[in-house]
């Protein structure tokens, strides 16, 4: 059981927006950056957001992120079929001394 | 462009050991903390491990440490974990990552993963 919560599954229709959120605490995401990651099935990760709301080069503006208190919310707009995946959060968790990733939420198109 | 490319997964008995290689191209690897996560069969990510640059500092998650260790090989531009006394739960897809730059824990470029089934 991870310490950032995640919803299981989420899903929208093509074109509209979703959000997920990811729910930890102080000694994680409070004090902390949060990423997050799609995965698409049968791949590797891939980094869509970084330090809470910037994202690489190459990832389109559909996808953003934001944070407040020790929650982090993961939006992605003109949902397509494309976007099918499990994502996840990940932030640094100061009293664990470790890197924790959310259990993953799978976006259904 | 940057790439990750792992090995030396397979299969291996209870108590054993297994050492996983990552090569990396396409950047200056020195400058980079690595790291290592792990995907278990249908579950979620689970980091494992990082390593700085230059090796000064490195950290473990507490289901591997003592067990595990991780390295590097900056003039080959190469990631290593030694692991050993193997269990079944660390059966796992085991990726290497980049950290982005001045950070430890967000990453940017993975490998495609090498898989290590820990069984009788």
């Amino acid at each position: 059981q991870s310490v950032l919560t995640q919803p299981p599954s989420v899903s929208a229709a093509p074109g509209q927006k979703v959000t997920i959120s990811c729910s930890g605490s102080s000694s994680n995401i409070g004090n902390s950056y949060v990423s997050w990651y799609q995965q698409l099935p049968g791949t590797a990760p891939k980094l869509l957001i970084y330090d809470n709301n910037k994202r690489p080069s190459g990832i389109p503006d559909r996808f953003s992120g934001s944070k407040s208190g020790t929650s982090a919310t993961l939006g992605i707009t003109g949902l397509r079929t494309g976007d099918e995946a499990d994502y996840y959060c990940g932030t640094w968790d100061a009293s664990l001394s470790a890197v924790v990733f959310g259990e993953g939420t799978k976006l259904t198109v | 462009q940057v790439q990750l490319v792992e090995s030396g997964g397979g299969l291996v008995k209870p108590g054993g050991s297994l050492r996983l290689s990552c090569t990396a191209s396409g950047f200056t690897f020195s400058d980079f903390y690595m790291t290592w996560i792990r995907q278990a069969p249908g579950k979620g990510l689970e980091w494992v491990s990082y390593i700085s640059g230059t090796s000064t500092f490195t950290n473990y998650a507490d289901s591997v440490k003592g067990r595990f260790t991780i390295s590097r090989d900056n003039a080959k531009s190469s990631l290593y974990v030694q692991m050993t006394s193997l269990r079944p739960e660390d059966t796992a897809v085991y990726y290497c990552a980049r950290a982005t730059s001045g950070s430890t824990d967000a990453f940017d470029f993975w490998g495609q993963g090498t898989m290590v089934t820990v069984s009788s």
